[in-house]
This record gives C-alpha cells, structure tokens and sequence, in this order.
C-alpha cells in the first residue's frame, strides 16, 4: 500500500459530460502529480501541485484542469469529455525533501 | 531529465535472477536514476534509486556503472509476481518542489515458470 488513495475506482460517463477525480496524498507530503494512461499508452505527466499552489504544468489539455486544497488533497476536474479521455488516471505524492513519488491505484475512466 | 534507453522486452526463468539494463549516457552530475515497475494496469510502484553508488533494498538492487552511464537492476530472485513493465527514469531530486517523473517505454519483464 503506498498511502496514496484515489476515488473512484471505476467510473463511467457520456461524451460531453464532467467529472471530478480525487487524490488523498501520504501523510505528510506536500507534492500532488497527475498522470494520464491511455489503452496501451505510457505515463504522461499531467500536472503537480505543491502546498497548494501549480508547480508544473505537462500534456494536459484545458479540458482538464486540477486543484490542491489546504488539507493537501488534489481533485482533477475532466469536462466536456471525449471518447479519447477514457483512461487511467494516476496520482502520485512525494514530500518537501525531493523523496521518490509513489502512486495511487488510480481511476479508471470510461467514457461512452 | 536526461533520456533513458532499455531493451522493450525480457523474460527470465522463475528463481533465477532478472537483471535489467539502462542506458543514460546523458545523465548529468545531480540525477539520480530511478526504477519503477507497473504490474498490469496498477500504480507504478517505486523500487529503487540511486546516485553513484550502488543500491540494495529488500525488493532489489541498482548497479551503477563508474562513469554513470548505464546501470542495471537486479532482481535477485524472480518469482511470477515480478512480471511487470520495468522503467528506469533519471530525474534531477532537489528538496522543496521535486520534479516529475517522465516515464519511457519501459522493459516487459515475464517470469517463466
């Protein structure tokens, strides 16, 4: 278990409509990071957080768009959703001292 | 962050040790190189990391070259749950804000039974 919790697991949904995945990071960590995984796809960074304020941005689409709340978990926001959206989305958290970032389940996401 | 290269693909007899290479010619003097693996569909889970000299952990160990060039992982001895995608990353790690992982192809290892 990495301490990294993400809901949902599963989620379905129709073209066009809006979702909200969230992240609860390791206790103690101030980093929260996006990634995208489609069907046999790599891992493509998305976007981090760190202590609430958007730290990098990578391939994220302005469909999407994320926050960081003062109790440091993260929801990224999906909308006016694709076909192409339907993926795994992975959150990872790391801490303030450059540690390795460990990863969520993730959540499935299918769109119809 | 320097770019990796690795073999797409490996298989390794049950029991017997799994040894991955990466190649990071680029690497500059404050990457670390990192390894993580994702078992079908699941988060990658971090394995290993390292600097210059070499590593060893309860799950594996990372053998650095002198010249940083390319190291290797070693599972020392792999069972069926080790079949994985394998990634080697090299990733710059300072205090206060760390940088994203940027994540290749990766290694299919398959154990063999």
């Amino acid at each position: 278990d990495s301490g990294v919790t993400q809901t949902p697991k599963h989620l379905i949904t129709a073209t066009g409509q809006r979702v909200t995945l969230r992240c609860s990071p390791r206790s103690g960590d101030l980093s929260v990071y996006w990634y995208q995984q489609s069907l046999d796809q790599g891992l493509q960074f998305l976007i981090q957080y760190y202590n609430g304020e958007e730290r990098a941005k990578g391939n994220i689409l302005e469909r999407f768009s994320a926050q960081q709340f003062p109790d440091l978990h993260s929801e990224l926001n999906l909308s006016s959703l694709e076909l192409g959206d339907s993926a795994l989305y992975f959150c990872a958290s790391s801490d303030r001292f450059g540690s390795p970032l460990h990863f969520g389940n993730g959540t499935r996401l299918t769109v119809t | 962050d320097a770019k990796t290269t690795q073999p797409p693909s490996m298989d390794c007899a049950e029991g017997r040790a799994a040894n991955l290479p990466c190649n990071h010619s680029t690497i500059s003097g404050n990457e670390y190189v990192y390894w993580y693996r994702q078992i079908h569909s699941q988060g990658p889970q971090y394995i290993i990391h390292g600097l210059k000299n070499n590593e060893t952990n309860e799950m594996a160990s990372l053998i650095i070259t002198e010249d940083r060039k390319s190291s290797t992982l070693i599972l020392p001895h792999a069972t069926l749950r080790d079949t994985a995608v394998y990634y080697c990353i090299v990733r710059v790690a300072l205090p206060g804000s760390a940088r994203q992982l940027t994540f290749g192809s990766g290694t299919q290892l398959t154990v063999l039974p």
